[in-house]
């Protein structure tokens, strides 16, 4: 399984556009990228996923580059509710997948 | 529709105790899995569920931890008997179960938050 690394926290104002940065040099062919959000008492929550380009739905963007090394999710117009800590997993599609691994996650702040 | 719930929310016991931690999946999901965070760490996998079978445990710390899924419905996870380092939250995720895993979204419970005095 690709081990990721995320900036630890990030802070940021109501109505801003966040991007979190996702590193995982080691990704192989049949890894996806999956993004969770976790609120205080509350269980992981599936956000976005892909495997290349851009994939984009109500509440996210997620960019990967070409060499698939890294992706961003991009959250647009950030509201206090988006404070939370966001995971970027990577996982084989046929196998350890489904066995998510969670890193230690970035912890994004909301200002107003 | 539901989603996945998890019973009790808090559990307090005192080390050498027996608890048995509840989860009922979404209805439908044939896949299950137990995760944990202890002591504030990283969430942990425990193990899988596809149906009834457990299909992969190899995250289960030891045989003090039993999973079991009778029926392949709701699943139970004990702990017996409880050490202190058991202390942390136990998350419950279920999943449809498709033929590309990569798809197979998990969606999680609110976890049962375990402490061992």
């Amino acid at each position: 399984l690709a081990k990721t690394t995320q900036p630890i926290s990030m802070d940021s104002y109501e109505g801003q556009e966040v991007n979190i940065t996702c590193s995982h040099n080691n990704i192989a062919t049949n890894d996806y990228i999956t993004w969770y959000q976790q609120f205080p008492s509350q269980g992981p929550r599936f956000i976005i996923q892909g495997y290349k380009t851009k994939v984009t739905n109500e509440v996210a963007s997620l960019f990967i580059p070409a060499d698939r090394k890294s992706s961003t999710l991009s959250l647009p117009r950030v509201s206090l509710s988006d404070t939370a800590v966001y995971y970027c997993l990577v996982g084989d599609t046929n196998t350890g997948f489904q066995k998510l691994v969670f890193g230690t996650g970035t912890r994004l702040l909301v200002s107003p | 529709e539901a989603g996945v719930t998890q019973f009790p929310s808090h559990s307090v016991i005192e080390k050498g105790q027996t608890v048995t931690l509840r989860c009922d999946p979404i209805s439908g999901h044939d896949n299950l899995y137990w995760y944990r965070r202890v002591m504030g760490k990283e969430i942990k996998f425990l193990l899988h569920f596809v149906k009834e079978s457990k299909q992969d445990e190899s995250g289960m710390p030891n045989n003090r931890f039993l999973a079991e899924r009778t029926g392949g419905t709701y699943s139970t996870l004990k702990v017996q008997p409880a050490e202190l380092e058991d202390s942390g939250v136990y998350f419950c995720a279920s999943s449809q179960g498709r033929t590309l895993a990569a798809t197979d979204t998990q969606y999680f419970g609110p976890g049962t938050r375990l402490t061992v005095l």
